[in-house]
């Protein structure tokens, strides 16, 4: 167990939809990271918040927002979903520093139909 | 940007070792982490280099050259638990830690 929680596990939703997934980090760690997974691609970097704060930006969709809350859980909301959408959604976290290594939520699912 | 390559998949026997090798261009260098996924499982951390040199961890080592952009993952004693994706990424100057699109092992007995 990585101690990063994210919920729900699954998510079954139709295009046009707007779904939100929810990240807590592990305890004391600051920084959040949000990647996409699909079956023919690596890991996407989404978008990284440390301490509540963008820190580095990937190619996440206009469509996508997310934010750090001041208890550090973070959102990623994705929105007028569309099939392509269809990945599972990984979030980690770490303490921040350059040398620390992500550990990783058990992902969300996500089915657009 | 960041353009990391990995071969797609091996194949070894069970006792054997494996090498499997990342190269990487990025726009500076803060890190490469090693991280291993079993199929619609999350990742999870194996090693980190920032210096060049060989790092052991058990039956897991880890080999950096920065000068050639170079690292490779080797797994000794292959047992069938190894098969599984391992992910080569690397961090940049920007705080992303980017992912190649990793290696498939097979063992087989």
């Amino acid at each position: 167990d990585s101690g990063v929680t994210q919920t729900p596990k699954h998510l079954i939703t139709a295009t046009g939809q707007r779904v939100t997934l929810r990240c807590s980090p592990r305890s004391g760690d600051l920084s959040v990271y949000w990647y996409q997974q699909s079956l023919d691609q690596g890991l996407q970097f989404l978008i990284q918040y440390y301490n509540g704060e963008e820190r580095a930006k990937g190619n996440i969709l206009e469509r996508f927002s997310a934010q750090q809350f001041p208890d550090l859980h973070s959102e990623l909301n994705l929105s007028s979903l569309e099939l392509g959408d269809s990945a599972l959604y990984f979030c980690a976290s770490s303490v921040g520093r350059e040398n620390s290594p992500l550990h990783f939520g058990n992902g969300t699912r996500l089915t657009v139909t | 940007g960041q353009n990391i390559d990995q071969p797609t998949e091996m194949t070894a026997t069970e006792g054997a070792i494996v090498q499997i090798n990342c190269t990487y261009q990025t726009s500076g260098f803060n890190g490469l982490f090693w991280y291993q996924q079993h199929a619609g499982e999350a990742p999870t951390f194996l090693s980190y280099n920032v210096l060049d040199g060989l790092e052991e961890k058990g039956r897991f080592s880890s080999f950096l050259s920065r000068s050639k952009g170079y690292s490779y993952l080797l797994l000794k004693e292959l047992q069938m638990k190894d098969s599984a994706s391992y992910l080569c990424a690397v961090r940049g100057n920007d705080y992303k830690l980017s992912f190649g699109a990793g290696t498939t092992v097979t063992v087989r007995a």
